[in-house]
């Protein structure tokens, strides 16, 4: 089974570009599978953010209102997010994962970015 | 507040069985999509406990068991244990607001 890990900067100031890497080892993110972005704001629940398939076809959340952009990279077997303009209610750890089917098989460690200045 | 309903928290003693709700609607559920449940135990990642209503991925054991129907889900889990303490997490999609949604997570207290 696959191994995903996220990396980025912990720390990120209002009004920037939040931008994470998940590395995916044991399998190849060209493999006929979505990769998605789920985040878990302090001491709350999950909230999906988006997903990506292998060919750079992409569903978003609609709340996230046009600042997020996912993409992938089959040069380095990893997939990204960039998530733009953001305020403290963007801190949270974030997921990188795994669809099988319509369901989150594989989930990254998770990465906590805080957003302040 | 989560388009998918769960209770915030649950008990039981080791042994016990007991069981979580998820509520959909008619957009998720009724609209014929499964329910999917994770495990968060504290301080990790969400884990996959249950697949397409009722199917546990390898290495899941079957005191964990799921259920739906209708706009309804549960999770049930027999014989508890004490590292079965964590949040759990109801999934699905909803084709009205066309995202993966999720429950707003219970917590489950081993006593």
């Amino acid at each position: 089974q696959v191994h995903l890990q996220e990396s980025g900067p912990g720390l990120v100031k209002p009004s920037g570009t939040l931008s994470l890497t998940c590395d995916v080892s044991g399998g190849s993110v060209t493999s006929s599978n979505w990769w998605s972005w789920v985040r878990q704001s302090p001491g709350k629940g999950l909230e999906w953010i988006g997903n990506i398939y292998y060919s750079g076809s992409t569903k978003y959340n609609p709340s996230l209102k046009g600042r997020v952009t996912i993409s992938v990279d089959r040069s380095k077997n990893q997939f990204s997010l960039n998530l733009r303009s953001v305020t403290a209610a963007d801190t949270a750890v974030y997921y990188c994962a795994k669809l099988g089917g319509l369901y989150l098989d594989q989930w990254g460690q998770g990465t906590l970015v805080t957003v302040s200045s | 507040q989560s388009v998918l309903t769960q209770p915030p928290s649950v008990s039981g003693a080791p042994g016990q069985r007991v069981t979580i709700s998820c509520t959909g609607s008619s957009s998720n559920f009724g609209a014929g999509y499964d329910v999917h449940w994770y495990q968060q135990l504290p301080g990790t990642a969400p884990k996959l406990l249950i697949f397409d209503n009722i199917n546990r991925p390898s290495g899941v054991p079957d005191r964990f068991s799921g259920s739906k129907s209708g706009t309804s889900a549960s999770l049930a889990i027999a014989g508890l244990q004490a590292d079965d303490e964590a949040d759990y997490y109801c999934q699905s999609y909803d084709s009205s607001l066309s995202l993966w949604v999720f429950g707003g997570g219970t917590k489950l207290t081993v006593l």
